[in-house]
């Protein structure tokens, strides 16, 4: 199993820039999230989606959109980028099976960075 | 909101000496989780070891093992016989029982010294 797949892993955005951070679970995990953790900190939730169809806000969602149009896929898009949005990125799944509750599974990250 | 604090920006340990991580927690909520997570500089996020809190056994994983007191609100980590593999930035997380909302601490760098 791949597990939770990010691409890119590495890209520098210019300010105003859109783009897309790609996530793919092949877990068949209805929860999925989106996270992003600034320099010294830890990671903050920026959306979430329990299902196909369904998407939620987290704590820090302004600059961002997302969209679940499979159980596989959670694209988080970017529109405008901004310095502030100078991080890195992590998707995240996690299963409903009640032998492992919340048995988060990570991505390896996308590391962003607007000039 | 429930709000994680890791006090202990730094710590560091001697190879196969025993080290331990502190982490408190505020919330209103019975029902819930903790975790303590690792990120090496690979950047991958690894669980280290998870706790319900309605169970008043503390979890262990081999070397790793948690001090759980729910009326303190304290969730500390415990690494014993320290490796040098087990240097990286150590995040204490919590989410409540039928919450997705993952809060996360600012972490705390382990080294370990040979």
């Amino acid at each position: 199993n791949a597990g939770v797949t990010q691409t890119p892993k590495f890209r520098i955005l210019k300010i105003g820039q859109s783009m897309t951070l790609q996530c793919t679970q092949d877990m068949n995990h209805n929860y999925m999230y989106w996270y992003r953790q600034d320099p010294g900190m830890g990671l903050k939730l920026i959306y979430y989606s329990v299902g196909a169809g369904i998407t939620d806000k987290g704590e820090v969602p302004n600059g961002y959109n997302v969209s679940r149009s499979t159980t596989e896929d959670f694209p988080l898009r970017l529109e405008l980028a901004a310095p502030s949005q100078t991080s890195v990125y992590f998707c995240a799944s996690r299963s409903q099976g009640a032998a492992t509750p919340y048995g988060y599974t990570f991505g390896s990250g996308t590391r962003l960075t607007v000039v | 909101a429930q709000t994680v604090t890791q006090s202990q920006p730094e710590m560091s340990v001697q190879e196969a000496e025993t080290v331990t991580l502190s982490c408190t927690y505020d919330t209103s909520e019975s029902d819930y989780y903790l975790f303590w997570y690792k990120q090496p500089p690979s950047r991958q996020m690894i669980l280290v070891i998870r706790q319900e809190a309605y169970k008043q056994q503390n979890a262990t994983e081999n070397r790793f093992s948690v001090n759980f007191q729910k009326a303190a609100k304290s969730f500390s980590l415990k690494i014993s016989d320290s490796q040098l593999g087990d240097a990286a930035m150590y995040f204490c997380a919590y989410v409540g029982g039928g919450s997705e909302k993952l809060v996360f601490g600012k972490g705390t760098k382990l080294t370990v010294n040979p």
